[in-house]
């Protein structure tokens, strides 16, 4: 049984890196791809970028310049940085299996239940 | 302001039916598949519908998923008090360099 858990610590401060972990069982992170999908309060899901350990990642180009994802294959964990927060940033992050191949995506099949983040002073 | 476009709010009767529209453009939706997913409060989403029309394993077949040209439409029927809960539908994009792209997503209300 596939089982995703996000954890990081649930408040930021502005302008400082955002650091999440997701730790992923029941499945090798090397099989599949990654994504991390977020949701502000009262808003619908953006997605943030996806990786694959072949080293081929993509992000959404409005958090592209901010945003590091890895993965770490001895634990089993990938994980998110986003530096430079604002308020903004202020969502529920969830790491999410995300089924493709290169150059076809299909669908996003297991998803964490998600890590609260408050970007506050 | 999503890629995709839903309705904000749907609502029906239990027993009822009711569907879902997603309408999107050449560079997403119509050559792409196109997913659908549920969101309670407090849980993680999950997978409903995939490739357009499939059905994952414990999905029961009230619900079904559609496409036509650049618009997608999720059903369910036999409307239950459970389903209440937010829909999104999903896919990829090439005008934004492959990335994943959801719709604003649309509140259900079993009245």
């Amino acid at each position: 049984q596939v089982q995703l858990q996000e954890s990081g610590p649930g408040l930021v401060k502005p302008s400082e890196t955002l650091s999440l972990t997701c730790s992923v069982s029941g499945v090798s992170i090397n099989s599949y791809y990654w994504s991390w999908i977020r949701q502000p309060p009262g808003k619908g899901l953006e997605w943030i970028g996806y990786i694959h350990h072949s080293g081929d990642t993509n992000s959404n180009p409005s958090l592209r310049s901010r945003l590091t994802m890895s993965l770490d294959t001895s634990k089993n964990q990938l994980s998110l940085n986003l530096r430079s927060v604002t308020p903004a940033d202020t969502a529920l992050y969830h790491c999410v299996r995300d089924i493709s191949r290169p150059g076809d995506f299909y669908y996003f099949d297991y998803w964490g239940q998600g890590a609260l983040v408050t970007v506050s002073s | 302001q999503s890629v995709l476009t839903q309705p904000p709010s749907v609502s029906a009767a239990p027993g009822q039916k009711v569907t879902i529209s997603c309408s999107g453009s050449s560079s997403n939706i119509g050559p792409n598949y196109v997913s659908w997913y549920q969101h309670l409060p407090g849980t993680a989403p999950k997978l409903l519908i995939y490739e357009n029309n499939k059905r994952p394993s414990g999905i029961p077949d009230r619900f079904s998923g559609s496409k036509s040209g650049t618009s997608a439409t999720l059903g369910i029927t036999g409307l239950q008090t459970g389903d209440e809960a937010d829909y999104y539908c999903g896919t990829w994009d090439h005008s934004l360099n492959n990335g994943r792209v959801f719709g604003g997503g649309t509140k259900l209300t079993v009245l």
